[in-house]
């Protein structure tokens, strides 16, 4: 049973570029969130995706975009990318059709912008 | 605005020792506490606690949880060099529905020395 997947594992960036991270939900699960994590940090909470639709959204800029497929499978995209935006991105998939609200998460994307 | 607080923040010990990690939260919207080990990368479950009072138990590992006094703790017995890494805690304070949004501490990184 594949778990939840990510792309790509590592990324550079350069101050303002734009870039597109990809993730593939455990199979059986409908919900992906997506998830910050700095250097030393926690996680934090980006936004979640049900059903092709932003459920719930953190306290981030607009800069932060996403999308859903049909398949399940999500993007996160950011624009105009900050030296800040460098972090770990973790996604986290889940699903409506029990009680349980276990996440299962990804590698995770390392994001460096130079 | 919703917090969860860990300490201590960094801990080393010894194999064989005991240890006992703590959580303290302040959310609007508590559904239910999580606790998360990270190693490298991406963070694995542990335990869900939703009921006060009732510990859950998997091996060495043990959490409760108290809704009063809004905090848990994870004890670790007879630790291993296997047990180093960062234990995250995190409160799910979904939305309505079936909504998830886990907001999470900074992490307690656990050195255990041979």
């Amino acid at each position: 049973d594949a778990g939840v997947t990510q792309s790509p594992t590592h990324l550079i960036k350069t101050r303002g570029q734009q870039v597109t991270l990809r993730c593939s939900p455990k199979s059986g699960h409908d919900t992906v969130s997506w998830y910050q994590q700095a250097l030393g940090q926690g996680p934090q909470f980006i936004f979640q995706y049900y059903e092709e639709e932003e459920r719930q959204r953190g306290n981030f800029p607009d800069r932060f975009s996403g999308h859903q497929f049909p398949n399940y499978s999500s993007e996160l995209n950011v624009n105009a990318l900050l030296l800040g935006d460098s972090a770990l991105y973790l996604c986290a998939s889940s699903t409506r059709a029990t009680m349980s609200r276990e996440q299962y998460f990804g590698p995770g994307t390392r994001l460096t912008v130079t | 605005e919703d917090k969860v607080v860990q300490s201590p923040l960094s801990l080393v010990v010894h194999e064989g020792d005991t240890v006992t990690l703590n959580c303290s939260y302040e959310v609007t919207n508590f559904r239910s506490l999580l606790w998360y080990k990270q190693e490298k990368k991406a963070p694995t479950f542990l335990f869900m606690l939703t009921s006060s009072g009732i510990e859950k138990k998997s091996g060495r590992l043990s959490s409760i949880l108290d809704k009063k006094e809004l905090f848990s703790i994870l004890n670790i017995t007879a630790t291993q060099t296997g047990d180093s890494a960062i234990y995250l805690c995190a409160v799910d304070t979904g939305g309505g529905g079936s909504n998830y949004k886990l907001t999470f501490g900074k992490g307690t990184l656990l050195t255990v020395n041979p």
